[in-house]
């Protein structure tokens, strides 16, 4: 069963803006992963963060996480065009086997 | 980085036929090895775990004797659709964690289309 829901499910922006994606699960996680996926290709691994942490950071990602709340954040800022793409979170089960939301797909108009 | 591949990225077969998809860790050894299934506009759904040399492990749902794998090496899973059908259509992703302590990453392979007319 999906533990990871996307919101939005779509979102559309220009260009220099920034993006803000959120997730939400519902049991406790050991840590929570975001992924990318381009249209019709594999996953690319983003970044991780850990129930211990609250923020990350990798460039021009900011990945936020409220395990009260049992939510996260990622937020692209100063977004391309290039980062249109679909944007998923997976929390881990145990033994690191990461489940998957529906995703939020994202389209950034130059 | 650590790569995976998976072979072929498309595929069409008739109905009936049974079609074979590798999926191969190409810098790093994979203890595990994970098949996913993905419909149109939908998330990942994990299919089975595969681990080298012993069988794998399937999900809710999953028939093991429709989507044989088979992960014969740490480098190398295959999963075999068996007499497919056109509700077998779909894009198969498979991903690779490698054999290292402690590591939480998994690592995708760019995804295998079916289509099974």
């Amino acid at each position: 069963s999906q533990q990871g829901e996307e919101d939005p499910q779509a979102l559309s922006i220009q260009e220099g803006e920034n993006a803000t994606m959120n997730c939400s699960y519902k049991t406790s996680i050991n840590n929570l992963q975001w992924y990318r996926q381009n249209s019709g290709r594999g996953l690319v691994h983003l970044i991780l963060i850990r129930s211990n942490e609250r923020e990350k950071h990798s460039g021009r990602l900011r990945v936020t996480l409220d395990t009260s709340k049992k939510s996260s954040s990622l937020l692209i800022t100063a977004s391309r065009a290039a980062d249109t793409a679909s944007y998923f979170c997976a929390t881990d089960r145990g033994s690191y086997i990461p489940t998957f939301g529906r995703g939020t797909s994202l389209i950034v108009h130059p | 980085g650590a790569v995976v591949s998976q072979h072929p990225s498309r595929v069409i077969c008739k109905s009936g036929t049974s079609v074979k998809i590798e999926c191969r860790s190409l810098d790093f050894q994979a203890t595990t090895m994970f098949w996913y299934r993905q419909f149109p506009k939908q998330s990942l759904m994990l299919m089975a775990t595969s681990n080298e040399g012993s069988k794998a492990t399937y999900e809710q749902g999953v028939e093991k004797d429709k989507f044989l794998i088979n992960h014969a090496s740490l480098t190398l899973s295959t999963l075999t659709v068996t007499s497919a059908h056109p509700e077998d259509s779909s894009f198969y992703i498979c991903s690779a964690q490698p054999e290292l302590r402690g590591e939480e990453t998994q690592y995708f392979g760019p995804g295998t289309r079916l289509l099974v007319l």
